[in-house]
């Protein structure tokens, strides 16, 4: 079946660090690739995406890019900001609007 | 316009009594899902409707859970004879289909 793994947390950096949270997974076929954020107290919000390989998420500063060849999603942010402290999801589907597929979660704590 | 409403938004309920989590989906959206947020299992999906095919059911964990989506909008996740084991927040989202996604603000259930 599918899977997707990230890694554990948590991750604490500084403000204006850079910010690289690893993803990998498992699917048949050629799954849709996302990033949610949960920020404290809120609900999930789709961070990125990317349907296919080689495609480049972004978003806030936010980057990944949907590597066929590693099967790996990346979330990276070049200076983070204490308001990116969340807790981060990769997800995949089998196709656009199908049912959600989360790894594990990664928390991200920034300090000033 | 309005997101995905879920209610209550908690809900204490002894062990062995039934539950109903309801879920308003943004108008218009075909796509109903159902996840719950655990712990120890992390995000899982649990059901799936899309229009007026057959509800995806493969992520139910047991007879215990069904849900239903009524007139293709409102939905209400019932729990039968709940268990400890089932306390977790339960997610509700809405898509058109084959598009993102959009999560509601969740019931975290309680069984004590």
């Amino acid at each position: 079946g599918n899977s997707v793994t990230q890694m554990e947390g948590p991750v604490t950096l500084s403000e204006e660090a850079f910010l690289t949270i690893n993803c990998t997974y498992t699917a048949t076929g050629y799954p849709s690739l996302f990033w949610y954020v949960q920020y404290p107290g809120e609900g999930l919000q789709l961070l990125l995406k990317a349907t296919k390989a080689d495609d480049k998420g972004s978003n806030k500063g936010f980057e990944a890019t949907y590597r066929k060849e590693t099967t790996s999603f990346h979330l990276e942010k070049g200076s983070v900001q204490v308001s990116d402290s969340a807790v981060y999801f990769c997800a995949l589907s089998e196709a656009a609007g199908n049912k959600l597929t989360f790894g594990g979660g990664t928390r991200v704590l920034v300090k000033p | 316009g309005a997101g995905v409403s879920q209610s209550p938004s908690n809900k204490v309920t002894e062990k062995g009594k039934d539950v109903e989590l309801r879920c308003d989906p943004i108008s218009g959206h075909t796509a109903l899902y159902w996840y719950r947020q655990s712990l120890g299992q992390g995000l899982e999906f649990l059901i799936y409707f899309q229009g007026n095919s057959a509800p995806d059911k493969s992520g139910l964990p047991s007879d215990r859970f069904s849900a239903e989506r009524t007139g293709g909008s409102v939905s209400t996740l019932t729990i039968q004879r709940t268990q400890q084991e089932d306390s977790a927040v339960y997610l509700c989202a809405s898509s058109m289909e084959r598009y993102e996604q959009y999560f509601g603000p969740g019931t975290r259930l309680t069984v004590t």
